[in-house]
Order: structure tokens, then C-alpha cells, then sequence
């Protein structure tokens, strides 16, 4: 069965950084690029960022560029999100999400086949 | 970046029913990289369809995808309760930004 775990979730003060990981099983995790996407409370989905298979391909939404960094490591089957400079309107549930093209070269172009349960990320003083 | 607008907001419809939503995009989607999501309380989106018309793995026929260029439509031929949820579209076909549209909500009536 394929399934994504995430962590790392919490409360954090404005300013601060935060660190998300995921935790992937069932599948052959390096021939999948895998993406972050958030959703605000009540809110819609807004992608996050992407990373293709080997790290070549990695691309950030506007909104987190030049704060948030994506990597993985497909020895461990591992994803993260190292999230610095954090702020309130980053305050979100993060999913984990696998992508369902195999060896995709442009990490935009891939659609989003298996999704984690999220893990919740407040911003706040 | 590419804009998706969904419409309409809120439909509100009976089991049974045959229901259309509908995604339109600011510019044309490239090689139709156009994906659907249901999404229901307390749980994480599913992928339906993906590239414009194709069903992911163990969606039901009753759900079909269409549309090309700008426009594109989610049908469903028959609603079925569990079917009553938010439904989202996306553009993965266009750098630098993966997009959503804002989601229409399917109410039982």
C-alpha cells in the first residue's frame, strides 16, 4: 500500500523556521517527483513547491521562493520542507504529495496521484 | 501564471442526477495538463482525472473529464451520495506555477 507520512507540524512564532518531513512506503520513491501543497484553514489548495527524481528539476510557488527550501533523500524515501522566515499567512496543513508521472523532467508538469494526511503548521505570536 | 476560475461556486443537486463543472482557464493548458480533485471533510484531496480526460486508478466511470485549450468539465452521469463533496481543478502544465482553481462545493439538495 502507498503511503505518505508527514511530520514536523506545529506552532511557531513569526520570524522562525520550521522543518516538515515525509516519510514515503509502497512505492519505488525515486522514480516519482513529489510536491508540498498547503491548504489554509478553510481555504483552497495552493502548491507549495516540487522536486523531481534526482533533485534536477525543483521549483517554488511565489509566495515561499527564497524561504522555503524542498529536498529529499531517496536513500531514506524521505521528503522535506525546510521552512524558514515563517509568517502568519504561511499558517496551513501541508501535505506530502507523490506525483503520477515516472521520471518526470519539468516538476510542474505532474499531476498529483497520492497525498499524505497533512500535517498542521500555525504560525503565531 | 495561470488563472482557474471554477463555476459555480455551489451546486446543489439530488442523487441521481447528472452534474457539470466547469474549469476555465486565463490562458490555454498546455498538452491539457489538467487535473480534478474531490475533496471531503477531514480528508486529503484524490486525484479523478488527470490529463484533461483520463481517470486515475479506481475512479468510477461515472466520472468523466473533458475540454481542451481554456475550457474543461468534470461530468458526472449519475451523482451518488458519496459523491457530495468540494471539487478542485488544476494546471500542471505551465512554469512557473502549479495551479488550483477555488473549488466548487457539490450539496445535496
Amino acid at each position: 500500500e502507498v503511503q505518505l507520512v508527514e511530520s514536523g507540524g506545529g506552532l511557531v512564532q513569526p520570524g522562525r523556521s520550521l522543518r516538515l518531513s515525509c516519510a514515503a512506503s509502497g512505492f519505488t520513491f525515486d522514480d516519482y517527483a513529489m510536491h508540498w501543497v498547503r491548504q489554509a484553514p478553510g481555504k483552497g489548495l495552493e502548491w507549495v513547491s516540487g522536486i523531481s527524481w534526482h533533485s534536477d528539476s525543483i521549483a517554488y510557488a511565489d509566495s515561499v521562493k527564497g524561504r522555503f527550501t524542498i529536498s529529499r533523500d531517496n536513500a531514506k524515501n524521505s521528503l522535506y520542507l525546510q521552512m524558514n522566515s515563517l509568517r502568519a499567512e504561511d499558517t496551513a496543513l501541508y501535505y506530502c504529495v507523490k506525483g503520477i508521472t515516472m521520471i518526470v523532467v519539468v516538476v510542474q508538469n505532474d499531476a498529483f496521484e497520492i497525498w499524505g494526511q497533512g500535517t498542521m503548521v500555525t504560525v503565531s505570536s | 501564471e495561470i488563472v482557474l476560475t471554477q463555476s459555480p461556486g455551489t451546486l446543489s443537486l439530488s442523487p441521481g442526477e447528472r452534474a457539470t463543472l466547469s474549469c476555465r482557464a486565463s490562458q490555454s493548458v498546455s498538452s491539457s495538463y489538467l487535473a480534478w480533485y474531490q475533496q471531503k471533510p477531514g480528508q486529503a484531496p484524490r486525484l479523478l482525472i488527470y490529463g484533461a480526460s483520463s481517470r486515475a486508478t479506481g475512479i468510477p466511470d461515472r466520472f468523466s473529464g473533458s475540454g481542451s485549450g481554456t475550457d474543461f468539465t468534470l461530468t458526472f452521469s449519475r451523482l451518488e451520495p458519496e459523491d457530495f463533496a468540494v471539487y478542485y481543478c488544476q494546471q500542471y502544465g505551465s512554469s512557473p506555477s502549479i495551479t488550483f482553481g477555488q473549488g466548487t462545493r457539490l450539496e445535496i439538495k
